[in-house]
């Protein structure tokens, strides 16, 4: 079964700094979704993408897939305190279902 | 603004008791799923349904757990009986589950259920 790794687990970054998360599949990606949890609350849906090569964009986050659609990842720039929160990968896992990674908990500091 | 809703957003409860959460999908999506999420396992899917149909309930433990969808603005998530690994927040999300050529499944999650089994 497919599976999704993100790193880091973990990350504290000072404010205005810019960060990169990663998203790595076990097999080819055909849909790679980003989410955005804030504590205590559900996810939120950032973007998608699906050809090997394509990058988005939404506000100041950008998300690349790789030319080999088995990595993705999330980058911030300028970060400010309300990018804080968990940032998961998701996948197509087929039959409309999405497998999702641990996630990677981002901290902000004012 | 339309938004999944789920209720009740806290259930603190005893071992063996039922317990029964409710999702109001947002109105026309025709893909529900739930997922219980644990600092342990992370986000797993339990069940989905499309148009109220169950496609997969796999990950749900099936000596105890329940889903159904009643009617196209309601579906249910029941533990009978409940027991402490059962503590985890519970999400639904609903999706329109387009395929277009390619399968575009984004998901609208509810605020969850923050469910503590003691």
């Amino acid at each position: 079964s497919q599976e999704l790794e993100q790193s880091p687990q973990s990350l504290i970054v000072q404010e205005g700094k810019n960060l990169t998360i990663n998203c790595t599949s076990s097999k080819t990606l055909y849909g790679l979704y980003w989410y955005k949890q804030k504590y205590g609350e559900g996810l939120i849906f950032l973007m998608m993408l699906q050809k090997g090569g394509e990058e988005k964009s939404h506000e100041k986050i950008t998300a690349k897939l790789d030319e080999k659609k088995q990595q993705s990842s999330l980058h911030i720039t300028a970060s400010q305190p309300s990018h804080a929160g968990i940032y998961l990968c998701g996948a197509d896992a087929g039959g409309f279902k999405t497998i999702f990674g641990a996630g990677t908990r981002l901290f902000v500091k004012a | 603004d339309a938004r999944v809703t789920q209720t009740p957003r806290h259930k603190v409860t005893e071992m063996g008791q039922e317990v029964t959460m409710r999702c109001q999908p947002i109105l026309g999506h025709n893909t529900v799923f739930w997922y219980r999420q644990t600092m342990m396992q992370g986000l797993e899917l339990l069940a989905y349904f499309r148009n109220r149909a169950p496609l997969d309930d796999s990950g749900m433990p099936k000596d105890r757990f329940s889903a159904e969808m009643p009617d196209a603005t309601l579906a249910t998530l029941k533990i009978q009986p409940s027991e402490p690994r059962d503590s985890a927040v519970y999400f639904c999300a609903s999706g329109l589950g387009r395929v277009a050529g390619d399968t575009y499944n984004e998901q609208f999650f509810g605020p969850g259920t923050r469910l503590t089994v003691l």
